[in-house]
């Protein structure tokens, strides 16, 4: 049973450029929850969803991101307009229930 | 106050040393509480569910107060490949399932020779 996959594990965009961050979860796992990782920081919830759903989007910035997780596919986590400030490691984590299993992440670094 | 604290460290233990990391919560209806170790520019990883009543795995022993807000992790013989960063772990329920996860910092350990 593969884990939770992340792609592109590393992203380079330049300010104002759009960055899309993918995330599949482990086999039959219905809930998705992305976190932000900044430089020497502790990770930061951002958004729950399960399938077609958003559940939980409090830690989600108010602009420039958004999150989805359609009933195909992975879930997706979009910045568009970035900043340097939004350098980071981006981690998603799904369940079936109790335990969030991580996946390895996505670094972005906007120059 | 934030909402996990831990020491930040840097805890340096030589190999066999027992180290015991604190952390403390404000949400008083927190559910659910973990230990994740995280190493170097890597995923965390779920080191152990930490429960009232304390409970063992291995070298590894959490314990819970839920009076005081507190929750703890001890190590004993502490091996090399136990360098890592320790992360108190805290959840807001969402009515059975686990919703987000709450962390600290992180507690740096390195293990020496």
């Amino acid at each position: 049973n593969a884990g939770v996959m992340q792609n592109p594990r590393h992203l380079v965009r330049r300010r104002g450029q759009e960055a899309r961050l993918r995330c599949s979860p482990m086999k039959g796992h219905s809930h998705v929850y992305w976190y932000r990782q900044l430089p020497e920081e502790g990770l930061k919830f951002m958004v729950y969803l399960q399938k077609e759903n958003i559940i939980d989007e409090s830690g989600m910035p108010k602009e420039r991101f958004s999150a989805e997780f359609p009933k195909e596919g992975p879930s997706i986590l979009r910045i568009q307009q970035v900043v340097r400030g939004d350098s980071a490691a981006y981690f998603c984590a799904s369940s079936s229930g109790k335990t969030q299993y991580f996946g390895p992440g996505t670094r972005l670094l906007v120059l | 106050r934030k909402e996990v604290e831990q020491d930040p460290g840097p805890f340096n233990v030589p190999e066999g040393a027992t180290v015991a990391f604190n952390c403390t919560y404000s949400n008083s209806a927190s559910q659910s509480f973990f230990w994740y170790r995280q190493d170097c520019r890597k995923e965390p990883k779920l080191l152990m569910s930490v429960y009232s009543s304390g409970n063992e795995d291995g070298r590894f022993t959490a314990q819970l107060n839920r009076a005081s807000q507190y929750i703890s992790l001890l190590i004993r013989d502490s091996k090399l490949s136990d360098s890592a960063t320790y992360l108190c772990v805290v959840n807001k329920d969402y009515g059975g399932s686990q919703g987000n996860l709450i962390f600290g910092k992180g507690t740096k350990l390195s293990v020496k020779p």
